[in-house]
């Protein structure tokens, strides 16, 4: 089992949708990041949160320590967001990383 | 303004050949990292320097080597890249570790031939 696990590995949606993509992790973590990789792109941090939850834009990205479960939510979705999402636990030094959703946003 | 710069954006190489892709940061961060991504996995780290100590992962193969000469520069060696190392290789910063924002690089593809 991956110590970092998402959900969906793959969403496609129409066009002003409300998106939740999920990420759970059984390690211990300093912070969780949300990162976006768009195809043949680098990657892009989106958040660094350890507790709570954080807003840019329309992004939303919450945490629950104790249940170890973030969320990303994309508000009113648009087809530039069309790109894989990664969930990311950081540790002492280096992070972990799930699998990635690929996320399709259709017009 | 640019961060993190990787040169060549795309290099190809043949079976066998030497190659090396470079990284350059502007943030003066601490820790650097060498990441290998295929098509539709997840970045897989190589190894890391927290300053001038190097940090290999137990996976990475000898066939991969490292160097940091300074805080800005750190270059990824592939000895003799055989054509399962044709991947996405991805420079990241960071100011001190996993509780601190990464800043990738744009990436160098690789393709063996």
């Amino acid at each position: 089992k991956n110590e970092v696990e998402q959900s969906p590995q793959n969403l496609t949606a129409q066009e002003g949708e409300f998106i939740t993509i999920n990420c759970s992790y059984s390690v211990g973590i300093s912070a969780l990041h949300w990162l976006q990789q768009h195809p043949g792109g680098g990657i892009v941090s989106l958040f660094m949160l350890s507790s709570g939850k954080k807003k840019h834009g329309r992004l939303i990205a919450t945490i629950n320590i104790q249940e170890k479960h973030s969320s990303l939510h994309i508000t009113a979705s648009h087809p530039r967001d069309s790109a894989v999402y990664i969930c990311a636990v950081g540790g002492a030094q280096k992070l972990v990383f799930g699998q990635g959703t690929r996320l399709t946003i259709n017009p | 303004d640019a961060m993190v710069i990787q040169n060549p954006r795309y290099q190809v190489t043949q079976f066998g050949k030497p190659v090396t892709l470079s990284c350059s940061q502007t943030l003066n961060h601490n820790v650097m990292y060498w990441y290998q991504q295929k098509s539709s996995q997840a970045p897989k780290l190589l190894f890391h320097y927290y300053d001038k100590d190097f940090n290999n992962e137990a996976d990475t193969p000898d066939n991969f080597q490292s160097r940091r000469p300074n805080t800005s520069f750190c270059f990824l060696d592939i000895r003799s890249p055989g054509l399962g190392d044709a991947a996405m290789y991805l420079c990241a910063t960071s100011s001190a570790g996993g509780y601190y924002e990464q800043y990738f690089g744009p990436g160098t593809r690789l393709t063996v031939t």
